[in-house]
């Protein structure tokens, strides 16, 4: 059935640093893929999305392009800060991911 | 506009007793969703609904768990009788369009079963 496979780290950066997360999907059809994060004591909302294949879903500085070829979603950031620390979630439709946590250090 | 409501917040059984949990999802959401989030994974849906019909259960443990979903909004999701292994963060979601629009997860139930 659908499902996506992520990078589980934890990662840690120092701040200003590039981030990657990686996400890779099995699916039959043309599914919507989104980021979702989950700041500490927060719960779960929507980072980023793209519904078709080339699309590119941004926010916050965060960017993921739907890749039908390689069947990709992966996660980055130019330049990281402390308050992107959190857990990030991919997802296929509505199924998600294991998590990736991220530490961003001053 | 009012986020997805849950309650109760957290809740503490033994096991092999039951437990239920509630939400209402955000006004006109179509799509509602429950998922089990075990410590340090990522959410397992367990079952979702279209208005008041199932769409997906598959992952859902159907000896110990049901869900409904009254009248195409509000929601319930027992388990009977709990075991060790059900302790998790119990989340409700709800969406316009099932899988192409934005989910609104409420804030979650933390089962604790000892």
């Amino acid at each position: 059935g659908d499902s996506v496979t992520q990078m589980e780290g934890p990662v840690t950066l120092s701040e200003e640093a590039f981030l990657t997360i990686n996400c890779t999907y099995t699916a039959t059809g043309y599914p919507s893929l989104f980021w979702y994060v989950q700041y500490p004591g927060e719960g779960l909302q929507l980072l980023l999305k793209a519904t078709k294949a080339d699309d590119k879903g941004s926010n916050k500085g965060f960017e993921a392009t739907y890749r039908k070829e390689t069947t990709s979603f992966h996660l980055e950031k130019g330049s990281v800060q402390v308050s992107d620390s959190a857990v990030y979630f991919c997802a296929l439709s509505m199924r998600f991911g294991a998590g990736t946590r991220l530490t961003v250090k001053p | 506009e009012a986020g997805v409501a849950q309650s109760p917040r957290y809740k503490i059984i033994e096991k092999r007793q039951s437990v239920a949990f509630w939400c209402n999802p955000i006004s006109g959401h179509a799509t509602l969703y429950w998922y089990q989030q075990i410590l340090g994974q990522g959410p397992k849906l367990l079952i979702q609904f279209q208005n008041n019909g199932v769409v997906d259960d598959s992952q859902l443990p159907k000896d110990r768990f049901s869900a409904e979903r009254l009248k195409g909004v509000d929601s319930t999701l027992k388990i009977q009788p709990a075991k060790l292994e059900d302790s998790a963060v119990y989340l409700c979601a709800s969406s316009l369009v099932q899988g192409r629009t934005e989910a609104f997860f409420g804030q979650g139930t933390r089962l604790t079963v000892v």
